[in-house]
């Protein structure tokens, strides 16, 4: 079993839809995030959230919003898409302390806003 | 401000040696990683570099230099599978937080 899973994997709307991308974590940890790739602009982070009740905002923020249920569900919304969010979204997790070891990511799903 | 440069894109043949380097730009610099990722997948670890020196392992290598702000990730003995992206993350301190800056990645062509 795969120890980070998103849903959907791919997702095709219309500008101004609402959308919710879901990740779920296995490996019991207390760090998640979120992040967007684009081609030839590498990773970029749009939330991260340290547990429960920590949600703090990465460098493009705008146009997102995130719920973190539980401790291995971290949600990210878009309240009304538009076509620049169209772009491959990953959730990876992390340990909390001593040695950074690095954020294991999910699959990705890949969102078009049409 | 932080930059993470990287080239675009690689070509090389299978059984030769590669070397990808980076280099930064960053505060509160943390320590340096090498993810590999094929074309539609996620990242995952190769490797993480902390203190000045070479970390071998197996096929990959990774290179780091703190004073230079330089990385180079090796591989040896490329294969047709080692085609992917390469990206070089440096982790930053900020806030109390160890967080990640990602480069745009090199795209890696092995040929026959």
């Amino acid at each position: 079993d795969a120890d980070v899973t998103q849903t959907p994997r791919n997702r095709i709307t219309k500008t101004g839809k609402r959308i919710m991308l879901e990740c779920s974590q296995t490996k019991g940890h207390d760090r998640m995030y979120w992040y967007r790739q684009d081609p030839g602009l590498g990773l970029r982070l749009i939330y991260y959230s340290f547990d429960v009740k920590d949600i703090n905002k990465g460098e493009i923020s705008d146009g997102y919003s995130v719920s973190r249920q539980a401790q291995a569900k971290f949600s990210l919304s878009l309240e009304s898409a538009i076509p620049n969010q169209t772009a491959l979204y990953f959730c990876a997790t992390s340990r909390p302390t001593g040695t950074p070891i690095g954020e294991f990511f999910g699959p990705g799903t890949r969102l078009t806003v049409l | 401000g932080q930059n993470i440069d990287q080239p675009t894109e690689m070509t090389a043949t299978e059984g030769a040696i590669v070397q990808i380097n980076c280099t930064y730009q960053t505060s509160g610099f943390n320590g340096l990683f090498w993810y590999q990722q094929h074309a539609g997948e996620a990242p995952t670890f190769l490797s993480y570099n902390v203190l000045d020196g070479l970390e071998e392992k197996g096929r990959f290598s990774s290179f780091l230099s703190r004073s230079k702000g330089y990385s180079y990730l090796l591989l040896k003995e490329l294969q047709m599978k080692d085609s992917a992206s390469y990206l070089c993350a440096v982790t930053t301190v900020s806030g109390g937080y160890n967080k990640l800056i990602f480069g745009a990645g090199t795209r890696l062509a092995v040929h026959p």
